[in-house]
């Protein structure tokens, strides 16, 4: 069955980096494209950026351009996103979903999500 | 600021049913399928519905969706004190649909 796990959240300074990790298993991940979705606590759903199955296409939020980077390595089955100079609004708990195409799709299946809080 | 906008919130009583609207344009809902996700307290979102109306194996067919326009509506009838969650329409936006968009969450009450 699917199974995507999240992991590298935790409690960071705000201004400083941190790169959460997603390791997928139960699909051909090389053939899927994955998304990365956020909630801050208490607040709605925000997509935050989509890759591609061979990781050559990537989109993501236009306010998050040049602070957020989604990659993948799908000889890991994994997928990654690289947050820079985190800010207090950054604070959510991020899933990883799987896309339903190649080329993104709609999120499907979900991991559990890891918590990311930004604090002085 | 989400694009899609949904009702805050909606109740009723067991076994009664529920509907929940999402309100986008031509540019999202108007010329892209729509899904929509269920939220259970303190757990990761689920599929619902895809492509307007169809239900992914495992789901009920108590549960619905349709689309006219640029507007969705799911559907939830027989209601029980399981569904009482959160729910969130989705679908790609933009004139390329290179951006995902979800609603602003409906929140569901069985009185």
């Amino acid at each position: 069955q699917v199974q995507l796990v999240e992991s590298g959240g935790g409690v960071v300074q705000p201004g400083t980096s941190l790169t959460l990790s997603c390791a997928a298993s139960g699909f051909t991940f090389s053939a899927s494209g994955m998304h990365w979705v956020r909630q801050a606590p208490g607040k709605g759903l925000e997509w935050v950026a989509v890759i591609w199955s061979g990781g050559t296409n990537t989109y993501q939020l236009d306010s998050l351009k040049g602070q957020f980077t989604i990659s993948r390595d799908n000889s890991k089955n994994m997928v990654f996103l690289q947050m820079n100079s985190l800010r207090a609004e950054d604070t959510a708990v991020y899933y990883c979903a799987r896309g339903s195409s190649f080329s993104g799709g709609r999120p499907e299946y979900w991991g559990q999500g890891t918590l990311v809080t930004v604090s002085s | 600021q989400s694009v899609l906008t949904q009702p805050p919130s909606v109740s009723a009583a067991p076994g009664q049913k529920v509907t929940i609207s999402c309100s986008g344009s031509s540019s999202n809902i108007g010329t892209n399928y729509v899904s929509w996700y269920q939220q259970l307290p303190g757990t990761a979102p689920k599929l619902l519905i895809y492509d307007d109306n169809k239900r992914p194996s495992g789901i009920p067919d108590r549960v619905s969706g349709s689309k006219s326009g640029t507007s969705a509506t799911l559907g939830i009838t027989g209601l029980q004190t399981g569904d009482e969650a959160d729910y969130y329409c989705g679908t790609w936006d933009g004139s390329l649909s290179t951006h995902y968009v979800f609603g602003t969450g409906t929140k569901v009450t069985v009185l």
